[in-house]
């Protein structure tokens, strides 16, 4: 049974620090990673997906890493600003069925 | 472009009454459809998921049901709630693009319950 961990489940840093959030997963034998943005009672936002066949994903000011053999998944949010204040939650999908499992998220706390 | 839309917003119910949630996907055929529960100090807990009108699969087994009348549409629905049906209920939807199996999920705005 996939298990998802992400820690620390609450982080706090001031506005324009370089921050890494972890993900780790039990089964290594994953198809793919996805990392979401959940604000305060909305619904979760797609950031990035990475595919297992690949290392990294890069969108904007964010970057996720993959190391599948480590069984471990990083998001890197360069210059932070008070507006990523939000839940980040990755999940890891098993093999080729639709299943997501999510790990319970790090809240994001940047002060301006 | 896709869009996902969820209602109520907001639902307040007491114990014992029927429920029924509604997921619509537009500019997208054929999705594949997920109802997950988010209570609090908890994860994302997959409830049901649809590939395709009248095919659902149940995670785990529990007080609620779903069903998939038209491509487009999954309703979530209970005939009796329980107060441990209370939490944030969200839908989500994803296709498969091509031979890579891409297979990204997208989530709609969510439904809180509170069971009275």
């Amino acid at each position: 049974k996939q298990e998802v961990t992400q820690i620390p489940a609450a982080l706090s840093v001031p506005e324009g620090e370089n921050l890494v959030l972890n993900c780790s997963f039990t089964d290594s034998a994953i198809y793919n990673l996805q990392w979401f943005r959940q604000d305060p009672g909305k619904g979760l936002t797609s950031l990035l997906l990475i595919q297992s066949s690949q290392r990294e994903q890069t969108s904007g000011r964010l970057n996720a890493s993959l190391d599948k053999s480590s069984g471990r998944s990083t998001l890197y949010i360069a210059a932070s600003q008070p507006g990523d204040s939000a839940t980040y939650l990755c999940a890891a999908r098993r093999g080729s069925n639709y299943k997501l499992t999510f790990g319970k998220g790090t809240l994001l706390t940047v002060n301006p | 472009s896709q869009t996902i839309h969820q209602w109520p917003a907001t639902l307040v119910q007491p114990v014992g009454s029927p429920l029924s949630l509604e997921c619509t996907v537009e500019g997208t055929s054929n999705p594949n459809l997920y109802w997950y529960r988010q209570a609090a100090g908890r994860g994302l807990q997959l409830l049901f998921y649809s590939v395709g009108i009248g095919q659902i699969s149940s995670e785990v087994p529990q007080n609620l049901s779903a069903s998939r009348p038209q491509d487009r549409q999954f309703i979530l629905s209970s005939k009796k709630l329980l107060l441990s049906d209370s939490g944030f209920y969200l839908c989500a939807w994803s296709v498969l693009l091509g031979a890579s199996s891409y297979n990204e999920q997208f989530f709609g705005p969510g439904t809180r319950l509170t069971v009275l």
